[in-house]
């Protein structure tokens, strides 16, 4: 019941092209969920964050939707660029647990130029 | 932005052999974590800490695992007879406050026991 479920495990798109990765939970208690961008030799850094009481968070480029009922939530990269070639983890975090972190297993995003 | 760091950037150990991974954590952080990496798998939780105590711990934290903070700056985690099976990246993380706060990583350290 704690685990996050994402796909795909990679994902190749053209620049100007929209990367889509997708995540799945079934704890109901999670309350928080984090997305973390991660370059090669790199710790994960936080990205874009969304609580489920609203649907859909964006900042820049980067677009978080959020299905309560579906208990499933995407991160959209919209006009993916080169530089945005990264792993990119979701992860939940239950509210009652600190920053205990459950992550997914990754998407390896390639941007093609 | 401020960082958190994790030194060495690589260990390398014989098994059965006990290593202090270390961590400075960002000044006026109150929390702290380990997390880890096994190649190609997802990243997870090991501990959390608060005011010289463990919060929580994973299953994965089981005996052969300690954490200290010896001093007002370094946060540092013991295994105390490494497996194969511990080689991993370890991330160190902290954050000012325990719930709804930015969680900040090191860049790691890659441990590879032999």
């Amino acid at each position: 019941q704690q685990q996050v479920k994402q796909s795909p495990q990679s994902l190749i798109v053209q620049k100007g092209g929209i990367s889509i990765i997708n995540c799945a939970y079934e704890n109901t208690a999670f309350d928080y969920f984090p997305w973390y961008q991660q370059f090669p030799g790199k710790g994960p850094a936080l990205l874009i964050a969304i609580r489920p009481d609203v649907s859909e968070k964006k900042e820049g480029r980067f677009t978080i939707s959020f299905n309560k009922s579906a208990k499933q939530f995407s991160l959209h990269i919209m006009d993916s660029q080169p530089g945005d070639s990264a792993t990119y983890f979701c992860a939940a975090r239950e509210g009652a647990a600190g920053n205990k972190l459950t992550f997914g297993g990754g998407t390896r995003v390639l941007v093609k130029p | 932005e401020p960082e958190v760091t994790q030194t060495p950037s690589h260990q390398v150990t014989q098994m059965g052999q006990e290593v202090i991974l270390r961590c400075v954590p960002i000044s006026n952080h109150l929390y702290f974590y380990w997390y880890r990496q096994i190649l190609g798998q997802k990243v997870e939780f090991l501990v959390s800490f608060y005011n010289n105590e463990i919060s929580e711990k994973s299953e994965i934290f089981d005996d052969q695992f300690s954490v200290e903070r010896p001093d007002g700056s370094n946060f540092t985690l013991k295994i105390r007879s490494t497996k194969l099976e511990d080689s991993a990246m370890y991330f160190c993380a902290s954050s000012r406050t325990g719930a709804n706060e930015k969680l900040f990583f090191g860049s790691g350290t890659q441990l590879s026991v032999l």
